[in-house]
């Protein structure tokens, strides 16, 4: 799986969006980008994932840049509650087994400031 | 809908002796696999099981074994523990069933082992 490079923490203001940059510049064709967020004492929560087009959901919206060596998961009014690590994640998309290993990295601690 | 869960939630233990976690799976997922974090760390994966058989191994040794039961629950079972085994055990479940192969695993909120 190719490796990801996130910032060790960032802030951002409560109502604002919060973009959190990822770099993967050796991802593969059949490669998704996941993103993940693990609050203290819980487990990792899905977010979102792509291939290579921009993806939108209820939680939060993922830009894949054309080349996809890059991604940016953006939470658009963050709030107290999304003060977590965010890691970004990416992985094959078919295996003989259907879902490979998660790799994680060291993530973005994200901080919402009131 | 219940998600991942996850049993005990917390426990210690002593170096030598063995443990045994439990996971149940999201409801319609097939597939577990183990996770373990270290404190300040992200999870690293261990195993995951699929069909009742180990189908990829992370970089653990045979002290950690596993088994998925035929309703798709599973148990990780650690042997001689050591103080370095301590950490936060995840679960995660993910369904092959639904055809795309790129479907997100779900975690639970974890084991948290102590070794004293």
């Amino acid at each position: 799986d190719a490796k990801t490079t996130q910032p060790p923490s960032m802030d951002c203001a409560e109502g604002r969006a919060a973009n959190l940059p990822c770099n993967h510049s050796t991802i593969s064709g059949n490669e998704y980008v996941y993103w993940y967020r693990q609050i203290h004492s819980q487990g990792p929560q899905y977010i979102i994932h792509g291939l290579k087009n921009n993806e939108t959901n209820e939680m939060a919206s993922l830009i894949i840049t054309e080349d996809r060596k890059s991604s940016t998961l953006i939470l658009p009014h963050a709030t107290l509650r999304d003060t977590a690590v965010y890691y970004c994640i990416v992985r094959v998309a078919i295996s003989n087994f259907g879902n490979e290993k998660l790799t994680f990295g060291t993530g973005t601690r994200l901080t919402i400031i009131p | 809908d219940a998600g991942v869960t996850q049993s005990p939630t917390h426990l210690i233990k002593t170096r030598g002796q063995q443990v045994t976690l439990r996971c149940s799976p999201k409801s319609g997922h097939d597939t577990v696999s183990w996770y373990q974090q270290a404190l300040g760390q992200g999870p690293q994966f261990i195993f995951q099981y699929y069909e009742e058989e180990e189908r990829q191994r992370g970089n653990f040794p045979d002290r950690f074994s596993g088994h998925q039961f035929p309703n798709y629950s599973s148990e990780l079972n650690v042997n001689a523990l050591l103080l370095g085994d301590s950490a936060l055990y995840l679960c995660a479940s993910s369904s092959k069933k639904q055809g795309a192969n790129n479907q997100p695993q779900h975690f639970g909120d974890g084991t948290r082992l102590s070794i004293l």
